[in-house]
């Protein structure tokens, strides 16, 4: 079992609706987690982290944590076109440094 | 800020040879990830520095591979020698220490070993 896993999708979304991502992690030690989005060809970028449990919220984007479940998510609102990407979930142990990677989940947004 | 700087962008070598990939990390950030991508993996951790120290090289797959961080402001990762299950998207990182930091990736070598 990898210790953040992801659906490998494809996730296919229209345009203007909300896409639902969502992250398990086996580690009950892992405290902070991040979502990363990556354009094909090109390297990860940090979307939002989030280390408390609930609903953060950026602009279109909402992350929830749930650490009783030990699952993470992320909504897009009004997925546009350029939403279409992979993303990827990673954790991290409070104590570390070190980011373990899901396998990440790819999305389409439909025109 | 140039961002976290890597070279090559691409390399082609053949099978045997040595290839070194170079990172640059970002000013000031004191913790150093090279990470490999793969359709069928993922983006696995090879390696990370603290301070220009190793701290965990679990990741490297074997002793072809090497990785050193003389210091702060370059590292480099090794393959010798090479085989094509190597080829893949190596990105380096770098983040400062800190709850919440971000993690910071250069633009990656894609390296092709035929």
């Amino acid at each position: 079992q990898k210790e953040v896993e992801q659906n490998s999708g494809p996730l296919s979304v229209p345009e203007g609706a909300i896409a639902s991502l969502n992250c398990t992690y086996s580690d009950r030690g892992s405290q902070s987690f991040f979502w990363y989005r990556q354009y094909s060809g090109k390297s990860p970028e940090l979307i939002m982290f989030i280390y408390s449990n609930g609903d953060k919220e950026d602009g279109r984007f909402t992350a929830q944590l749930n650490k009783a479940s030990q699952y993470v998510s992320l909504l897009i609102r009004d997925s546009q076109p350029s939403d279409s990407a992979t993303y990827l979930c990673a954790g991290i142990k409070a104590a570390g440094n070190k980011l373990t990677f899901g396998g990440g989940t790819r999305v389409l947004v439909k025109p | 800020d140039a961002g976290v700087i890597q070279s090559p962008r691409h390399e082609v070598t053949e099978m045997g040879q040595e290839v070194t990939l170079r990172c640059k990390p970002i000013s000031g950030h004191n913790s150093l990830f090279w990470y490999r991508q793969t359709m069928m993996r993922g983006l696995e951790l090879l390696i990370y520095f603290n301070n220009n120290v190793p701290i965990d090289d679990s990741g490297m797959p074997e002793d072809r591979f090497s990785a050193k961080m003389p210091n702060a402001s370059f590292s480099t990762l090794k393959i010798q020698p090479s085989e094509p299950r190597d080829s893949a998207v190596y990105f380096c990182a770098s983040r400062p220490t800190g709850k919440g930091k971000k993690l910071f990736f250069g633009s990656g070598t894609q390296l092709s070993v035929l």
